[in-house]
């Protein structure tokens, strides 16, 4: 299977436990996007990577998040101190370089805090 | 910063009805990008509008691009039961960040 892989796939804690969550993108694609999605709506950029540099972070985005790309190829999303607030699909997705490219999303990692 | 408002928020017609979905942006837009959602699925790409005033079709699917670059819109004709799912439609703000819309539900009663 060459698209976009996510791990875990569920993950459910205890609110004030540390979570980490993995995106494996497609091989050649150079950036990796995460994104949050609700439940009745579209979703919402949190985080984008070219290659291993983070170039842009919402501005809603709590300093509990963090997103890391070391060597270019998987990223990791860590929430620290979750809350329940922070239940949701955590998607990745990944695109070429250059330009508007479509973007092939991972089958998500549905994240409920208790 | 910038919005993109679907509607209808949900839309149930029967198999063999047309449907359409609507799409507006706060601002312009350089492009406009169209995903389909299925119960319990992730999105996946369906097409890419640039040009103002584009007219593309996938089959029985017509998605248009409006002349001020701010709406768009997908037609389905003849629905099938296939066609289930959530389309949303997104626009760069800047950079490749996407913004979406909340999606549009559509069933399909057989």
């Amino acid at each position: 299977d060459t698209g976009v892989s996510q791990d875990p796939r569920h993950k459910i804690t205890k609110r004030g436990q540390n979570v980490t969550f993995r995106c494996d993108p497609i091989s050649e694609h150079n950036r990796l996007y995460w994104y949050r999605q609700t439940l009745g709506q579209g979703p919402e950029f949190l985080t984008y990577f070219q290659n291993e540099a983070q170039l842009e972070k919402s501005r809603l985005l709590s300093d509990r998040f963090s997103a890391e790309r070391p060597k270019g190829s998987f990223s990791t999303l860590e929430i620290q101190r979750t809350e329940q607030g922070d239940s949701a699909m955590y998607l990745c997705a990944s695109s070429l370089d250059g330009g508007y490219n479509e973007q092939f999303f991972g089958p998500g990692t549905r994240l409920t805090v208790l | 910063g910038q919005q993109v408002m679907q509607i209808p928020q949900y839309q149930h017609v029967q198999e063999g009805e047309d449907f359409t979905t609507y799409c507006n942006s706060s601002t312009t837009l350089s492009n406009i990008q169209w995903y389909k959602q299925r119960p319990g699925g992730h999105p996946v790409f369906l097409i890419q509008l640039v040009k103002s005033g584009e007219v593309k079709k996938q089959k029985r699917l017509t998605f248009q691009f409006g002349e001020a670059k701010k709406n768009s819109s997908l037609h389905i004709t003849a629905t099938q039961t296939t066609d289930v799912g959530t389309y949303f439609c997104a626009g760069p703000e800047y950079g490749n960040k996407l913004v979406f819309g909340a999606g549009t539900i559509l069933r399909v009663k057989s």
